[in-house]
Order: structure tokens, then sequence, then C-alpha cells
């Protein structure tokens, strides 16, 4: 079934430095969502991105949906101790369900 | 207020016992689901309702059986429970189906299967 694949898995970032991570599917979608999951809490909607090219920000987040609707990213500036969690790529998946990708598991080095 | 909440938040039992997970939302969604989060922090569905009606079933132990009594709920009962359920699960809700409507998360029960 169709599937959404996220990198990096795991990224270690310097507080202050900028970083991205990825998100790919081998079918074009219609939609985007993206959660992040506190350490310990759980997954929250950030956004939804529907078109195509589409790019949305939210102060140090940029989210993007790729002009074939086949790859997203979140990249994030300045990053601060709150951004540590993981970050979850979705999206739709027949028969009505979403489909999440792995995560990317964020770890912010003071 | 709390618009998903689920009970309990953590649920320590022997193998083999049966154990039931509640969760309720008062945000007038017609949408729920189980979510099972192992400890690499995939999160796979489990079950989705829509109005009470069983609409997503994934590959799941017959072990696992949810109940919605009316749309705001959506309890998950386990029999005979097992080490490898061990896991965090997720009840869910939103609006529509998944397709173009955010979901909102409770806070997880943590079940610990020794």
């Amino acid at each position: 079934g169709q599937q959404v694949m996220q990198i990096p898995q795991y990224q270690h970032v310097q507080e202050g430095e900028d970083f991205t991570t990825y998100c790919n599917s081998s079918t074009t979608l219609s939609n985007i969502q993206w959660y992040k999951q506190r350490p310990g809490g759980h997954p929250v909607f950030l956004i939804q991105l529907v078109k195509s090219g589409e790019v949305k920000k939210q102060k140090r987040l940029t989210f993007q949906f790729g002009e074939a609707k086949k790859n997203s990213s979140l990249h994030i500036t300045a990053t601060q101790t709150t951004d540590v969690g993981t970050y979850f790529c979705a999206g739709p998946r027949g028969n009505n369900r979403l489909a999440f990708g792995k995560g990317n598991q964020v770890v912010v080095i003071p | 207020d709390t618009a998903v909440s689920q009970t309990p938040k953590y649920l320590v039992t022997q193998m083999g016992n049966d154990k039931s997970i509640k969760c309720e939302q008062n945000l007038g969604h017609d949408t729920m689901y189980w979510y099972k989060q192992d400890s690499k922090k995939f999160l796979k569905i489990m079950f989705s309702y829509n109005n009470k009606e069983l609409i997503i079933n994934e590959t799941v132990p017959n072990r696992f059986s949810p109940k919605s009594p009316d749309k705001a709920h959506l309890n998950l009962h386990i029999n005979s429970l097992e080490l490898g359920d061990s896991a965090v699960y997720f009840c869910a809700s939103s609006q529509e189906g998944q397709l173009r409507h955010e979901q909102f998360f409770g806070p997880g029960t943590r079940l610990t299967v020794l």
C-alpha cells in the first residue's frame, strides 16, 4: 500500500542551527499533514498542505509541498530547545485512512 | 477542557490478563481511531469508527476488540495480553475521514505487559 517515507529518522541539532526533515511518497498525494510529538506527549497537528508547490510558514517553521505532490519538507531555522520531539508527516492512504511516516526524532543540543 | 481524553494513562499488567482502555472526545467529531506506537515511535493505525460503525480494521489480532457505544466514545478491549502488546496506545478523532481533516490525539495510554 501507499507509504510515506521520512528521512532522516534521527537528527541531533545544535541549538541555533537550522535543520530540514523530508517526507517522500512513491505516489501522488492529494494532501500531506505534519504533526509534532514532544517527548512523553502525543502527536499534535501542525499543518496541512494541499496545493502543488505550496509553501507555508509558521514562525521559524517552513513547510513545502513538492511540485509533483510526492514529497514535502519541514525546515526549522534557529533551532530552540523547544523544537525537540518527533516530527511526523502523514498522507492519505486509500480506504479512508492516513499513513504516517516513521517520524524524525530530533534532539536539540544546548 | 480536554478535547480527547483517555483512561487510564498508565496500565501495568501481567501476561494473560484482559484490560480495557477508554476514550472520549468532546469535539463533536464523527470519526475516531486507535493507534499503537511502539518503542521506535512508529505510529500504526489499528481501528477507525465513523458514527459508531467500524470502517478500518487493520491486521490486528482478534484479541483486540474496539467498541463504540456512541460517536463520542471509542473503547479498546484487549484479551489475553502478550508481551508484544506493550506500547503506547493513542486514541484520536477527526471531523470526517482522514483525507482532509486534522486528527486530534488523546494523551495516550502506556501499556506495559509483564
